[in-house]
């Protein structure tokens, strides 16, 4: 079957930086997406990978390596207002896109 | 980014009656649609997928009689939940992508709606 892997939930501290991972088995791959929903809103786009390595957006990053399966989001500086859930999506052969339950990130001041 | 605009963001309506839900791509041409749906706490859920103008591909388990999709132009897709119950109460959220499923086209989020059925 199709899974994907990601903590439900982490706390960091507001300055510091979070690495949130990502583990995924899909039937084929065309791509990672991560995504922010805060609470009661629909999730907004933050990244896309699906070459190996590393893409660099502000304060967000996003880390994809396929042959492990495995993508971590890293957000530096953290801000009270990143505080919100995270979602890992894989994009399977078929174009559709799996989703992971979510990270809960808490940011403590 | 690209805009997608859903309406209504909140409804409550009464056990029995429909209630329609709009998405609309406010500056681009959104060829493929989806309609998720999203339980406190949960994933969110694929429930169809639309392409203008043909029927949506609904995915298993979803009842196409209770939650009907028109894809009608290439800048607005509804969804009707038909004889809403208690337990259809949710969060609907559309997406809208300019691809054809066979890209990695970034899909845009409406904001959702929260729908209450009493």
């Amino acid at each position: 079957g199709q899974n994907i892997d990601q903590p439900t939930e982490m706390t960091a501290t507001e300055g510091a930086i979070v690495q949130i991972n990502c583990t995924y088995q899909t039937s084929g791959f065309n791509g990672l997406f991560w995504y922010q929903q805060h609470a009661g809103e629909a999730p907004t786009f933050l990244s896309y990978n699906v070459l190996d390595g590393l893409e660099e957006k502000g304060r967000f990053s996003s880390f994809l390596s396929r042959s492990k399966g495995y993508s971590y989001l890293l957000l530096k500086e953290l801000q009270m207002k990143d505080s919100a859930s995270y979602l890992c999506a894989v994009m399977d052969s078929n174009y559709q896109l799996i989703w992971g339950a979510g990270t809960k990130l808490i940011i403590k001041p | 980014g690209a805009v997608v605009s859903q309406h209504p963001s909140r409804v409550i309506c009464k056990s029995g009656t429909s209630v329609k839900i709009e998405c609309r791509s406010l500056d681009f041409q959104a060829t493929t649609m989806f309609w998720y749906r999203q339980f406190p706490k949960q994933s969110l859920m694929l429930m169809a997928t639309s392409n203008e103008g043909s029927k949506a591909t609904y995915e298993q388990g979803v009842e196409k009689d209770k939650f009907l999709i028109n894809h009608a132009s290439l800048t607005l897709s509804t969804l009707t939940v038909t004889s809403a119950h208690p337990e259809d109460s949710s969060f609907y959220i559309c997406s809208a992508s300019a691809g054809t499923g066979d890209s990695s086209t970034e899909a845009f989020f409406g904001q959702g709606t929260r729908l209450t059925v009493v």
